[in-house]
């Protein structure tokens, strides 16, 4: 099976800021990389896939980038609605595998 | 707008069976792959199964193979979780997502707990 490693766990950060969380493969998954942003008791939300497309009526501070086994989402300036946490998933082979989530906090 | 809208949990004894369903609309569903995730207390998210338009192909995760099977109806828009000798670490929140490795929408979940 294929692990993914995001990073930081956890981030504490303030309205304005600029933030990037990274994702690493445990193998090459060319760019077989999908971000989803989960609120709680909300259905999660696609923001990006095949790792630089933004999903269409995401806003455009969402942003991919990367390929292979490394990988980058980044907000370009936080709003109070993207205090949530985030979570990278290759679809590259089954089992489809998760990060274990990125808990984005206000600072 | 599309829309997921999955039923079925519940409180289930360790062993028990649970079928859990996921009605679609909205769209054309039987052009779509169809998944279940799901979210243990305090953990990440995990795929779980998915099924091919037809029903043809269907792949689980191991932890799950044996004990739970994924079919769908293609004439109720519906997708469905039979889930058996359930254990206490399948506890957890069952999202039904369109899509095979490419999950959107999402449907808002269905809480599933295995306790006596």
């Amino acid at each position: 099976d294929i692990q993914m490693t995001q990073s930081p766990s956890s981030l504490s950060a303030s309205v304005g800021d600029r933030v990037t969380i990274t994702c690493r493969a445990s193998q090459t998954i060319s760019n077989y990389l999908n971000w989803y942003q989960h609120k709680p008791g909300k259905a999660p939300k696609l923001l990006i896939y095949a790792a630089s497309s933004l999903q269409s009526g995401v806003p455009s501070r969402f942003s991919g980038s990367g390929s292979g086994t490394d990988f980058t989402l980044t907000i370009s300036s936080l709003q109070p609605e993207d205090f949530a946490t985030y979570y990278c998933q290759q679809s590259y082979s089954t089992p489809y595998t998760f990060g274990q989530g990125t808990k984005l906090e206000v600072k | 707008e599309v829309q997921l809208v999955e039923s079925g949990g519940g409180l289930v004894q360790p062993g028990g069976s649970l079928r859990l369903s996921c009605a679609a609309s909205e769209f054309t569903f039987s052009n779509y792959w169809m998944s279940w995730v799901r979210q243990a207390p305090g953990k990440g998210l995990e795929w779980v199964a998915n099924i091919k338009q037809d029903g043809s192909e269907k792949y689980y995760v191991d932890s799950v193979k044996g004990r739970f099977s994924i079919s769908r109806d293609n004439a109720k828009k519906s997708v469905f979780l039979q889930m058996n000798s359930l254990r206490a670490e399948d506890t957890a929140v069952f999202y039904c997502a369109r899509g095979d490795g490419l999950f959107d929408p999402w449907g808002q979940g269905t809480l599933v707990t295995v306790s006596s």
